[in-house]
């Protein structure tokens, strides 16, 4: 089974520009997930779809951040405009249970915001 | 109080050690539980899950104490190939969001 897929791997830009990143998730799978993890942290949630409806964003810095999954398969998370703190790898992971049986996370995207 | 506490190390140990990770957890719904590992610069990975009556994956022992909100990892006989971060994951709420701790860090030595 093909794995979470996610772009790109690395992004560098400068404060105050915005900056996307993609992510597929196994096929099937209804529940997808973005974390945002700082470097020395564990992982902390941002955003969780189920299918193409938010289930919880009480995480996501709203005035910056945004996220969607029209569609109910691949999702964008978006930010703008990028602050120096939001430097992190910013990881996806999708479930078929809500998370009963743990999550598959795609590789990240690794983001440094200079 | 954060609501996955582990000790986040390092833990340095030498080859065939033996070795445990604890976690705490601050939310007595919680209703799953389990271990990833996340080697540098990679995305986090399940280990295994963690059930109340304990359970064992070859080296790996996992416990839970529902009373004490409390979870442990046992590692045996240690390999190089064991140094990762663990991190201690607690699935919480109706969403069924998980929560990570910090990661503990272990490095296996020669």
């Amino acid at each position: 089974e093909a794995g979470v897929a996610q772009s790109p791997r690395y992004k560098i830009i400068e404060k105050r520009q915005s900056v996307a990143f993609w992510c597929n998730p196994i096929s099937g799978h209804a529940t997808l997930y973005w974390y945002q993890q700082i470097l020395g942290q564990g992982p902390k949630l941002l955003i969780q779809f189920q299918n193409n409806g938010v289930v919880d964003d009480s995480q996501l810095p709203k005035d910056r951040f945004s996220a969607e999954r029209l569609k109910g398969v691949d999702s964008t998370l978006k930010i703008q405009p990028a602050k120096l703190e939001d430097s992190a790898v910013y990881l996806c992971a999708s479930s078929f249970s809500e998370g009963y049986y743990g999550y598959t996370f795609g590789s990240g995207t690794r983001l440094t915001v200079v | 109080r954060k609501e996955v506490e582990q000790d986040p190390g390092p833990f340095n140990v030498p080859e065939g050690a033996t070795v445990a990770f604890n976690c705490t957890y601050s939310n007595s719904a919680s209703q799953s539980f389990f271990w990833y590992r996340q080697d540098c610069r990679k995305e986090p990975k399940l280990l295994m899950s963690v059930y109340s009556s304990g359970n064992e994956d070859g080296r790996f022992t996992a416990q839970l104490n529902r009373a004490s909100q409390y979870i442990s990892l046992l590692i045996r006989d240690s390999k190089l190939s064991d140094s990762a971060t663990y991190l201690c994951v607690v699935r919480t709420g109706n969403t069924g969001k998980l929560i990570f701790g910090q990661g503990t860090t272990l490095q296996v030595k020669p």
